[in-house]
């Protein structure tokens, strides 16, 4: 089966650095996305891996190992308007569609 | 990238009517899809509008709840059909553009 697990919830303090995991099951994989969604908005595309190791944009990276089925969101210097929550999404490489994870909620606090 | 608007952005309905949201793209998109966002919770993907043929349903969701139409590759329509308290969420329309995602403003609907 298909299945994609990430915290509900974490909270992080102004200028810190926070890392948001997410373990995820496929048969077929076909690359990890993050996405970053702000109160009442759209989410907003941050970063796509489909190979193992990290990647690096700006203040955000993220990392992919596929054998392990686990990604994390690394956000460093953190600012308030980081404060939002943040998507998890396999694409499977049978069907071609985007399965989310349950998002997680970051807090920043001064 | 792609520039998507979507309208209604929001609306409040009574229990047993029907709503429809419109998509526009800015460009011509080969994938389009429709998700829901209910309260708290993630986005799940309802359908793949498919042009010129009939949409492409996921488990749990039905054409006779959300028809859904794709008469071009620039444009989509979903309907909410007899609604219900239940359906109250956000509705957003997507593409799949050069490999990534992208997500329409959504509508969020409250059905009373």
């Amino acid at each position: 089966g298909q299945n994609i697990d990430q915290p509900t919830e974490m909270t992080a303090t102004e200028g810190a650095i926070v890392q948001i995991n997410c373990t995820y099951q496929t048969s077929g994989f076909n690359g990890l996305f993050w996405y970053q969604q702000h109160a009442g908005e759209a989410p907003t595309f941050l970063s796509y891996n489909v190979l193992d190791g990290l990647e690096e944009k700006g203040r955000f990276s993220s990392f992919l190992s596929r054998s392990k089925g686990y990604s994390y969101l690394l956000l460093k210097e953190l600012q308030m308007k980081d404060s939002a929550s943040y998507l998890c999404a396999f694409g499977s490489s049978n069907t071609g569609k985007l399965i989310f994870g349950q998002g997680t909620t970051l807090q920043v606090k001064p | 990238s792609a520039v998507i608007s979507q309208k209604p952005s929001r609306d409040i309905c009574q229990r047993g009517t029907s709503l429809t949201i419109q998509c526009q793209v800015d460009s011509q998109v080969t994938m389009m899809f429709w998700y829901r966002q209910q309260p708290g919770q993630s986005l799940t993907l309802i359908a793949t509008a498919n042009q010129g043929s009939e949409a492409t349903y996921e488990s749990g969701f039905v054409i006779d709840k959300f028809p859904i139409s794709r008469p071009n590759l620039t444009f989509s329509t979903l309907t909410v059909s007899n609604m219900s308290p239940e359906d109250s969420s956000i509705y957003l329309c997507s593409v799949e553009n050069t490999g990534e995602l992208f997500f329409g403003e959504g509508s969020r609907l409250t059905v009373l």
